[in-house]
């Protein structure tokens, strides 16, 4: 079974740019969840997706937004970068359980770099 | 609200000799609670996992933790450490409901020939 895939690896933007990530998770899994990671702020909770719905949401500025598809694939977009938006942004994908019990598979993650 | 301490951001072993990583949680209620390890330069992979089964957890590689309520603890063992084992490693505490992880700010480990 084919893990979680992000889209790219790796980007590189300048300041007031725009981007968006991609995110495929495992067969089957309808719950994908987004991270940030950074050396200063550590891994932080972005937004969870499941059904196409947004059901969780992280502390983070209105600029971080996400959407699901029909598909369960994943995007999550910034829009006006600024340079502390530089990081590794993780996916991760679950299969759904009313407890939220379940393991989250995360991808290899997509390293963004502000310029 | 959840949240996990790491009380060590650093930790030092020989290979052959004991893995200890602490972690200490807060939680209102009965946490999910697990430990995930990343390597350099690849994703986050999960050693194991506690939801409120039995308290002494085994996961892959030889880790396993131990649930300690009392304590509001959850450290992460491993008999011998093993030159593969060193990387990042992260406790962390699901919240009461649905996939919001709460991520401690990890302990790196470094393990000597």
């Amino acid at each position: 079974k084919a893990g979680v895939t992000q889209t790219p690896r790796y980007l590189i933007k300048t300041r007031g740019q725009q981007v968006t990530l991609s995110c495929s998770p495992i067969s089957g899994h309808r719950s994908v969840s987004w991270y940030q990671q950074t050396p200063g702020q550590g891994l932080q909770f972005l937004f969870e997706y499941f059904s196409e719905t947004q059901r969780n949401k992280g502390n983070f500025p209105g600029r971080f937004s996400g959407r699901q598809f029909s598909n369960s694939r994943s995007e999550m977009n910034v829009s006006t970068l600024e340079l502390g938006d530089s990081a590794l942004y993780l996916c991760a994908s679950s299969l759904p359980d009313a407890e939220g019990r379940n393991e989250q598979f995360f991808g290899p993650g997509t390293r963004l770099t502000v310029l | 609200a959840q949240s996990v301490t790491q009380l060590d951001s650093h930790v030092s072993v020989s290979e052959g000799t004991p893995v200890l990583l602490r972690c200490n949680y807060s939680s209102s209620y009965s946490p999910s609670l697990f430990w995930y390890v990343q390597h350099p330069n690849k994703g986050l992979q999960l050693l194991l996992k506690y939801t409120s089964a039995a308290t002494l957890v085994k996961g892959i590689n030889g880790f396993e933790a131990e649930f300690k309520k009392s304590e509001t603890s959850f450290h992460l063992t491993k008999p011998s450490a093993h030159m593969s084992d060193a990387a990042e490693y992260f406790c962390v505490v699901r919240t009461g409901g649905y996939n919001k992880l709460i991520f401690g700010a990890g302990t790196r480990l470094a393990v000597h020939p």
